[in-house]
């Protein structure tokens, strides 16, 4: 069965410093996995997806996210924190062939002056 | 191209009430959902239908309907509304890619 776990509902950064948000897979087949960000009132957006092309997967606003099978991982990365990108982070995993998402249960990303 | 549409934006019910979440995408998608969002809960799948004339239980069905009226529609219907439905409804689509398009959501308050 798959399975979505992101590590801290709250990271705090400061402008301009790197931003890291983890993200922890489990499936048993090769996953497709996803980055999504909904800012504060709104829906989700999607910012970059895997889905078993280049490891290194680059997004939407400067995110990239790196597949690292071995670590069951899909961290999602930003070299310099911008005051925009505070909202709220969701990893998602596909489960099955209908296409159905399996979120974590979101990281907020707060980034400070 | 307004993409994920939902109706109401808000709502408040009391308990016991009924209700009916209007959501229209204009993409074309076969696939569509209907999430609920809950504080430190992320997002929890109710019901999706994979094509028009389909419609599958999620996660969390209790309490909910749902109808693929044709391509474009798909509505949730809460028929006796309960404080624990309380909540932020999102609906998505999707085509043969493997996103999933969401619309602005509804926000549900049962008193």
């Amino acid at each position: 069965a798959q399975s979505v776990t992101q590590l801290g509902s709250h990271v705090s950064v400061s402008e301009g410093a790197l931003v890291l948000l983890r993200c922890n897979y489990s499936s048993s087949v090769p996953p497709y996995l996803f980055w999504y960000v909904q800012y504060p009132n709104q829906g989700l957006q999607l910012l970059l997806k895997y889905t078993s092309a280049a490891t290194l997967v680059k997004g939407i606003n400067g995110f990239e996210a790196e597949f690292k099978k071995s670590e069951t991982s899909f961290h999602l990365t930003k070299p310099s924190a911008h005051m925009s990108d505070a909202a709220e982070y969701f990893c998602a995993v596909r489960r099955g062939s209908q296409g159905n998402l399996i979120f974590g249960k979101g990281t907020k990303l707060s980034v400070k002056p | 191209n307004a993409g994920v549409t939902q109706t109401p934006k808000f709502q408040v019910l009391k308990t016991g009430q009924s209700m009916t979440l209007q959501c229209a995408q204009d993409m074309n998608h076969n696939s569509m959902y209907w999430y609920r969002q809950d504080p430190g809960m992320g997002l929890r799948l109710i019901y999706y239908s994979a094509s028009e004339g389909t419609t599958d239980k999620g996660e969390v069905p209790n309490g909910y309907n749902v109808s693929r009226l044709n391509k474009r529609e798909f509505s949730l219907r809460l028929e006796s509304a309960a404080p624990s439905q309380t909540s932020v409804y999102f609906c998505a689509s999707r085509k043969d890619s493997h996103e999933q398009y969401f619309g602005p959501g509804t926000r549900l308050t049962v008193t």
